[in-house]
């Protein structure tokens, strides 16, 4: 088991540029879930997939937000016509499928993305 | 979402215990509590949960009150490397559940 990996760890870019992170769960994992974390705050969800299916999507995920997970295995998360707003910390967490995860149902988080948009 | 209310800090000396609370007047007979705690450049990682009685596991302790509004969550024996912010957080697992964080607890450990 070798966690949920993330990458790149850090990004750095301009204002108006397109930016994409990618998430690898651990491997047993059907559940995959975007969080974005602010300096100060508590991680905020963005979306959540269930195998390649995406099922729930925040409001704070706007137009200019996209995720994927085409083979139900690893993820992506694109974000468009970066704003200085969208500098943030971006986790990726993967769960067990419903009926091995218990009363626990944890999730497991990668290292996160921090995005700086200049 | 059922809310909870932390502490924003507490202050710990190493080897001491810790209680750290977490209140949630709202809470319904469904819902658990879970809690979580994110080390410094790290994502949020388990600690432990439960819905009614006091639960063990290596990490700490969960100790809930008999009318579930409020729990707290005990570090026997504080070490630096237990320096984290702690959320507590109420889950209802049924169906699509994603985590509700708060701003939490930022535990400091003097050594």
């Amino acid at each position: 088991d070798t966690g949920v990996s993330q990458d790149p760890r850090h990004k750095i870019t301009k204002r108006g540029q397109n930016v994409t992170f990618r998430c690898d769960p651990i491997s047993e994992h059907n559940r995959l879930y975007w969080y974005r974390q602010t300096l100060g705050q508590g991680p905020e969800f963005l979306t959540y997939f269930q195998n390649e299916a995406q099922l729930e999507k925040s409001r704070l995920l706007s137009d200019r937000f996209s995720a994927e997970r085409p083979k139900g295995s690893f993820s992506t998360l694109e974000i468009q016509r970066t704003e200085q707003g969208d500098s943030a910390m971006y986790l990726c967490a993967s769960s067990l499928p419903p009926r091995l995860a218990g009363t626990r149902d944890t999730q497991y988080f990668g290292p996160g993305t921090r995005l700086t948009v200049l | 979402d059922a809310k909870t209310t932390q502490p924003n800090s507490m202050e710990s000396n190493e080897e001491e215990p810790v209680h750290l609370p977490c209140n949630h007047s709202t809470i319904s007979g469904t819902d658990y509590i879970h809690w979580y705690r994110q080390l410094p450049s790290q994502g949020p990682e388990y600690v432990i949960h439960g819905l009614t009685s006091n639960v063990n596991n290596r990490m700490a302790s969960l100790a809930i009150a008999e009318d579930r509004k409020s729990s707290t969550l005990i570090l026997h024996r504080a070490t630096l490397r237990d320096a984290a912010v702690y959320y507590c957080i109420l889950r209802v697992l049924t169906g699509f559940q994603k985590l509700v964080f708060g701003t939490g607890t930022r535990l400091l450990v003097s050594p």
